[in-house]
C-alpha cells in the first residue's frame, strides 16, 4: 500500500536549520512529484514547493527562496526538505504529499506530518 | 500570486441537510482545482480534483463543479463524519495556492 512516512518532531532555535524526511513506499518513486505543505498552529494550509524525484528538479514559492531546499535519494525513495534561518513563524506541521507526473490528480496521499517548533 | 477566496468562513448545517461551499480564484485556473477535507490532528484528505472528479473512495454525496474562477463543493446529505474544515487548492499556476478554508460545523 502507498505510504509516505515522515521523520519525527523537531525543536530548533531561531536561526537554525531543520531537515525533515519523507520516505515513500508502495509505488514507483519516480512517477510522482512530492509536494511540501505546511500548517501553522490554528491556521490554514500553505504550499511550499515541489520536487520531481526522477530528475531532482524543484520549484519553490518565492516566500521561501533562499531558505528552502528539497532533495531526494532515489536509492532509499526518500525526499528531504531543509528549511534554514528558522524564525518563530516557521513553527508549523510540515506535510509531504504526492501527485502524479503529467496531468495532476491532486495530492492523493499525504505523510502524517512533522511538527517543527522554533523557540529560543 | 493567485488568490483563492473561500466562503463562507464557517457554515453551520444540520445533519442530513445539504452544504454548499464556494471557492473563487483571482484569475482563471481552468479546471485545475482540488478540494480537501481536514479533521483535527489529521493530514488533509483529497476529495475532488479536476474541479469535479471524485478521488478514489470518496462517497458520492460529495460533488464538485465549476471552472475558470468560480467553484463549488456540495455535500448532498451531511453525515456526522463530514463536519471538518474544507480547503480548495489551485494547481494551474505557480505557486500553487490554497484557499483559507471553510469550517463546516454542526448546527
Amino acid at each position: 500500500q502507498v505510504q509516505l512516512v515522515q521523520s519525527g518532531a523537531e525543536v530548533r532555535k531561531p536561526g537554525a536549520s531543520v531537515n525533515v524526511s519523507c520516505k515513500a513506499s508502495g509505488y514507483t518513486f519516480t512517477s510522482y512529484y512530492i509536494h511540501w505543505v505546511r500548517q501553522a498552529p490554528g491556521q490554514g494550509l500553505e504550499w511550499m514547493g515541489v520536487i520531481n524525484p526522477g530528475g531532482g528538479s524543484t520549484k519553490y514559492t518565492q516566500k521561501f527562496q533562499g531558505r528552502l531546499t528539497m532533495t531526494r535519494d532515489t536509492s532509499t525513495s526518500t525526499i528531504y526538505m531543509e528549511l534554514s534561518s528558522l524564525r518563530s513563524e516557521d513553527t508549523a506541521v510540515y506535510y509531504c504529499a504526492r501527485d502524479v507526473l503529467g496531468a495532476s490528480r491532486g495530492f492523493d496521499y499525504w505523510g502524517q506530518g512533522t511538527l517543527v517548533s522554533v523557540s529560543s | 500570486e493567485m488568490l483563492m477566496t473561500q466562503s463562507p468562513a464557517t457554515l453551520s448545517v444540520s445533519p442530513g441537510e445539504r452544504a454548499t461551499l464556494s471557492c473563487r480564484a483571482s484569475q482563471s485556473v481552468s479546471s485545475n482545482l482540488a478540494w480537501y477535507q481536514q479533521k483535527p490532528g489529521q493530514a488533509p484528505r483529497l476529495l475532488i480534483y479536476g474541479a469535479s472528479t471524485r478521488a478514489t473512495g470518496v462517497p458520492a454525496r460529495f460533488s464538485g463543479s465549476g471552472s475558470g474562477t468560480e467553484f463549488t463543493l456540495t455535500v448532498s446529505s451531511l453525515q456526522s463524519e463530514d463536519f471538518a474544515i474544507y480547503y480548495c487548492l489551485q494547481y494551474n499556476n505557480w505557486p500553487y495556492t490554497f484557499g483559507q478554508g471553510t469550517k463546516l460545523e454542526i448546527k
